[in-house]
């Protein structure tokens, strides 16, 4: 299957910074990608769909200020975590599309804010 | 919207037994089912999906099932290993759609003990 890849698979960081996740898709194109949030046991959480050369839409009840989503070309998005605090400490994951349906999963992103 | 229902919420099956897990969902729109395992810390991997045309689909040990009618799909897991062990979700989308939503069950996580 199709590859997506996520960096950096963990990351630490103090209460107030900011935190950047790349999603990447590496053997096809995608203009639509899309983040969720995972939190122990529980089952994925959409957050928003990022579309290429067009705004992210976001899930209800997520805040588009605190999760900024950049689809910066056909193979990338980000999602910046900004002012971080502890409760956005969780397992973000990207999805990318192959096709009309298919959708491929990075490995996921580990954030703890201290 | 669409929601999907799945369970049982853990199963623990003896290595060599076979492990049924079952989804319901809501929108009769629906018409792309994927089934993805997600092992600890990683991200989902698809392992199998079905389109609403057709009724079963096998892969090895694993197969899909499909009733349109009573909308509901079953993940079947035949000569189960330790390896099978991990958290599976079922999901379900409307393929051909403008954005390739994909909604979840709440997982299952099966346990084979050897």
């Amino acid at each position: 299957g199709a590859v997506v890849s996520q960096h950096p698979s963990r990351v630490i960081c103090k209460s107030g910074t900011s935190v950047k996740i790349e999603c990447r898709s590496l053997d096809f194109q995608a203009t639509t990608m899309f983040w969720y949030r995972q939190f122990p046991k529980q089952s994925l959480m959409l957050m928003a769909t990022s579309n290429e050369g067009s705004k992210a839409t976001y899930e209800q009840g997520v805040e588009k200020d605190k999760f900024l989503i950049n689809h910066a070309s056909l193979t990338l998005s980000t999602l910046t975590v900004t002012s971080a605090h502890p409760e956005d400490s969780s397992f973000y994951i990207c999805s990318a599309p192959q096709g009309v349906e298919t959708q491929y999963f990075g490995p996921g992103t580990r954030l703890l804010v201290l | 919207g669409e929601n999907v229902e799945q369970h049982p919420s853990t199963l623990s099956v003896q290595e060599g037994d076979s492990a049924v897990i079952k989804c319901t969902y809501s929108d009769s729109a629906s018409n792309y089912f994927p089934w993805y395992k997600q092992e600890l810390g990683k991200g989902p991997q698809l392992i199998i999906d079905i389109r609403s045309n057709v009724g079963e689909k096998k892969d090895q040990r694993i197969a899909v099932t499909l009733n349109k009618t009573a909308k509901h799909f079953s993940l079947h897991i035949t000569e189960t290993q330790p390896e099978d062990s991990a958290v599976y979700f079922c999901a379900a989308s409307i393929m051909g759609g403008s954005n390739y939503k994909l909604t979840f069950g709440k997982g299952t996580l099966l346990t084979v003990n050897p």
